[in-house]
């Protein structure tokens, strides 16, 4: 399947700070998705790009699919951001294939 | 849409016990995934069906998991016996087609002591 890497592994913000989450992938995909797990342990969609510029309120989302990366950018941070975020990609004939994800601590 | 939807969200069970793990897609979804998730191994897809049939089941760790989709509305996830090695939480996801959007359940959280 389709190699998928994350970083930075852990991020630790003050709140109010802004932040960019990396995601390598291997191979042409047909689907990117990013998720952020809360502490709650429940997966929640933020992203589905797979290729392209999205912005949703404080955050956004850059795929260049021609050279295989995906940003996320988390603007004006706050604590209820804290948790894992999860690039997922999916190519020709497989499921999401999900990265070991970045885990977000933002500090009062 | 309620979304997808797992049962039960919290398991215990002892070792040797059959466990199972349901789900229900979101209507219209010709997509269904089962993924586990570990400290170790993180999210790990186990097995997909397209339109109720199994497409790719390579993730499955061993036979004594099996599942099943009777039907667009359902899908079992089954571990018989269960042992500790097997704790983890487990994942339903729907999506309409292969390319497009998926959409994850709230999980089940398996303790097998």
């Amino acid at each position: 399947g389709i190699q998928v890497e994350q970083s930075p592994p852990d991020l630790i913000l003050q709140e109010g700070a802004n932040s960019t989450l990396r995601c390598n992938f291997s191979d042409s995909v047909n689907n990117l998705q990013w998720f952020h797990q809360n502490p709650w342990g429940q997966l929640i969609n933020l992203f589905y790009i797979p290729s392209g510029t999205k912005q949703n309120g404080r955050l956004s989302a850059t795929t260049v699919a021609t050279e295989r990366y995906s940003l996320l950018y988390i603007s004006s941070s706050q604590t209820t951001d804290s948790g894992v975020y999860f690039c997922a990609v999916r190519g020709s004939g497989y499921a999401l294939n999900f990265g070991k994800g970045t885990s977000l601590l933002v500090t009062p | 849409d309620a979304g997808v939807i797992q049962s039960p969200r919290h398991e215990v069970t002892e070792m040797g016990q059959e466990v199972t793990l349901r789900c229900k897609p979101i209507s219209g979804h010709d997509y269904l995934f089962w993924y586990r998730q570990t400290m170790m191994r993180g999210l790990e897809l186990l097995i997909y069906f397209n339109n109720n049939v199994p497409i790719d089941d390579s993730g499955m760790p061993e036979d004594r998991f099996s599942a099943k989709m009777p039907n667009a509305s359902f899908s079992t996830l089954k571990i018989q016996p269960s042992e500790p090695r097997d704790s983890a939480v487990y994942f339903c996801a729907s999506s309409l087609t292969q390319n497009t959007e998926a959409f994850f359940g709230q999980g089940t959280r398996l303790t097998v002591v």
